[in-house]
Formats: structure tokens, C-alpha cells, sequence
């Protein structure tokens, strides 16, 4: 996990409130994903971006989710209008070649 | 959509046992990542493979790349109370090629018995 920084840790919020999750790559890697882990299960591939670019948003819902890869600062992951069904932890990884570094999650709490 | 059995889903084992565990698909995979899930923190990278038939190993860990590029499997040696945890497989399928997007299986839940 070292390197890729992702926060917050722990990210509360009621029904209908925005939620930002952050994510710094490991330094000099140009690729970032974003998963999520509901418990007890598998990670799921939510979306693939470059900088300035979406690459693959394949597994990210078509509605309240977007995110973004600025050619400055960390990616954003950004989902408005939470509802419950939210509530899971994101992980976001980078990477350079083949091989996915993860950072420590953020777990999302919708009340 | 692509889907990747991963069994046992969990295993109870008394320490000093050896432990295996696999991942398996219909579809062809170009990559293999496995991965030491701790509650609350992300997957660690345990071992990479990229050939068929390889076999990688790392410590006490061994892991090989099925020679169909269908399945992989991930043996620990001799476990130890701090190998508990959630072990997941990971696999790029051949469609994906160059993009990293991976398929997670759903996690080897381990527990050790001192």
C-alpha cells in the first residue's frame, strides 16, 4: 500500500449530501483505478482514468457518480446524492505496469 | 460478465499446516495478482504472474499461472498466526489487454489456529 494516499479514512453522510473521495498516486504512476468493496465480497472495477482522461467508466453507475484525473492534484471520485446503497469502502490503485498498488480505502457511511 | 470462482471461500487451519487455495473462470486471463486483504486496509500485492505455467514464489508463498491461462493457484508453507486475513485473486483478462483492468475473486477468508 505505500504510496497511494486516499482520504479520508472514514467519510460519513445523510441521504441526499455529496460525497468527495481523494486519491494520490504512487509518484511517477500516470494510472488510477477506483473500486468497490461491499463487505464480505470481492473488489469491483468501478473506473480506469489517465490524467485528464477517462479511459474505462465501464463499472461506474450511469447516474450520480463521476470522476476526474486533473493534470494537477489527486483523483476525485465524486457521488451525489448518496443513498444508502452507497455505503461501501472505495479503494483506489495505481499503477505503472501490470501490476495494481492499493491505497488504505475509504470507508463511506450513508445514514 | 467475466466472474472469477475463487475457492475455498474460507479455511480454519492450525498453525504449521500448509494452505492452497485457487481461482478459476471460463475465460482466458493475461495477468494474475494475488492479494493479503487486513480488515480495514487495502489489498497488499502478494505475487505477480504473467506467463502460463509460471510459478512465482515469495517467502513462504508460491503462486502459479494455470496452463490453460484459465485458473492460478496460491500456496502459503507452514502458516503462521499473522497470515490470517482475506486472499484474493486477481486476474486481467486477455479482452483487457494494456487497460490493467482486473477481476477480483471473492476472497480465501483465513483463519489460523495457534
Amino acid at each position: 500500500n505505500a504510496g497511494v494516499m486516499q482520504n479520508p479514512r472514514h467519510l460519513v453522510r445523510r441521504r441526499g449530501q455529496e460525497a468527495r473521495l481523494r486519491c494520490s498516486p504512487m509518484k511517477g504512476h500516470s494510472h488510477v483505478y477506483w473500486y468497490r468493496q461491499l463487505p464480505e465480497e470481492g473488489l469491483k472495477f468501478m473506473v480506469y482514468l489517465q490524467k485528464e482522461n477517462i479511459i474505462d467508466e465501464s463499472g461506474m453507475p450511469k447516474e450520480r457518480f463521476s470522476a476526474e484525473f486533473p493534470k494537477e492534484g489527486p483523483s476525485i471520485l465524486r457521488i451525489q446524492q448518496v443513498v444508502r446503497g452507497d455505503s461501501a469502502a472505495y479503494f483506489c490503485a495505481s499503477s505503472i505496469s501490470e501490476k495494481l498498488f492499493f491505497g488504505s480505502g475509504t470507508q463511506l457511511s450513508v445514514l | 460478465g467475466q466472474q472469477l470462482n475463487q475457492s475455498p471461500q474460507s479455511m480454519f487451519i492450525q498453525e504449521g499446516e500448509d494452505v492452497s487455495m485457487n481461482c478459476t473462470s471460463s475465460s482466458i486471463f493475461n495477468t494474475w495478482l494475488w492479494y493479503k486483504q487486513d480488515p480495514g486496509e487495502g489489498p497488499v500485492l502478494l505475487i505477480a504472474l504473467y506467463k502460463a505455467g509460471e510459478l512465482t514464489s515469495n517467502g513462504r508463498l508460491t503462486a502459479q499461472f494455470g496452463i490453460t491461462r484459465k485458473d492460478s493457484f496460491l500456496n502459503i508453507s507452514a502458516s503462521i498466526p499473522s497470515d490470517v486475513g482475506i486472499y484474493f485473486c486477481a486476474g486481467q483478462p486477455k479482452a483487457s489487454s494494456g487497460t490493467y483492468k482486473y477481476i477480483f475473486g471473492t476472497g480465501t477468508r483465513l483463519k489460523v489456529l495457534a
